[in-house]
């Protein structure tokens, strides 16, 4: 079974740029997160989607990130503009939609952000 | 408020010495327990879990751990480590209800002695 996608690898670009993340999670896994992990620090959930709808997005900075997941299954994050304290990794995990918060993520290789 | 605690941010052992990696969290409802390893380049992957039941868990990999409810902790353990475990061990926490979602400890890199 494939596992969670995610491009790219590496990213740099300069404060005030943009960039987009992309993940294709597992095949018919429902539930689809972005975290975000600073360097010496546990992943922390910026954006949990349903199929395409938002479950939770409390954590994530609205007025320069912004996530979709149009169809039910690739999602994108982007943010605009960058800041240097966004330099992190960001993965993306999924999982099945049967029993919530117990249900095993999967997750993808992350990306790595760099903000100069 | 809800917190993971991972009081030791770096162990190194010898290759076929037992290891305990300590995890604390805080709130007083039953939690899910989970711990994640992460290895250089790749993604998270799942050891181990316990939602209910036997308080000492079998994960993946030789790796268990016990829930002690009266000290609030999920320690992670195995007999003999090998040079493949070194990596960034993570214990998460989730909390039953319609919003929870998992709190990650900050982590412990682990790393191997020949």
């Amino acid at each position: 079974e494939a596992g969670v996608a995610q491009s790219p690898r590496y990213k740099i670009i300069e404060k005030r740029q943009s960039v987009a993340f992309w993940c294709n999670p597992i095949s018919g896994h429902a539930t689809l997160y972005w975290y975000q992990q600073i360097l010496g620090q546990g992943p922390k959930l910026l954006i949990q989607f349903q199929n395409n709808g938002v479950v939770d997005d409390s954590q994530l900075p609205k007025d320069r990130f912004s996530a979709e997941r149009l169809k039910g299954v690739d999602s994108t994050l982007k943010i605009q503009p960058a800041k240097l304290e966004d330099s992190a990794v960001y993965l993306c995990a999924s999982s099945l939609d049967v029993a919530g918060v117990r249900d095993e993520q999967f997750f993808g290789p992350g990306t790595r952000l760099t903000v100069l | 408020a809800q917190s993971v605690t991972q009081p030791d941010i770096h162990i190194t052992v010898s290759e076929g010495a037992s290891l305990e990696l300590r995890c604390n969290y805080s709130y007083g409802a039953t939690p899910y327990l989970f711990w994640y390893v992460q290895s250089p380049g790749q993604g998270l992957q799942l050891l181990l879990k316990y939602f209910s039941g036997d308080t000492l868990v079998q994960g993946i990999k030789g790796f268990e751990a016990e829930f002690k409810r009266s000290q609030s902790s999920f320690n992670l353990r195995k007999p003999s480590v090998h040079w493949s475990d070194a990596a960034e061990y993570f214990c998460a926490v989730a909390w039953y209800s319609s919003a929870s979602k998992i709190i990650f400890g900050s982590g412990t890199r682990l790393s191997i002695r020949p």
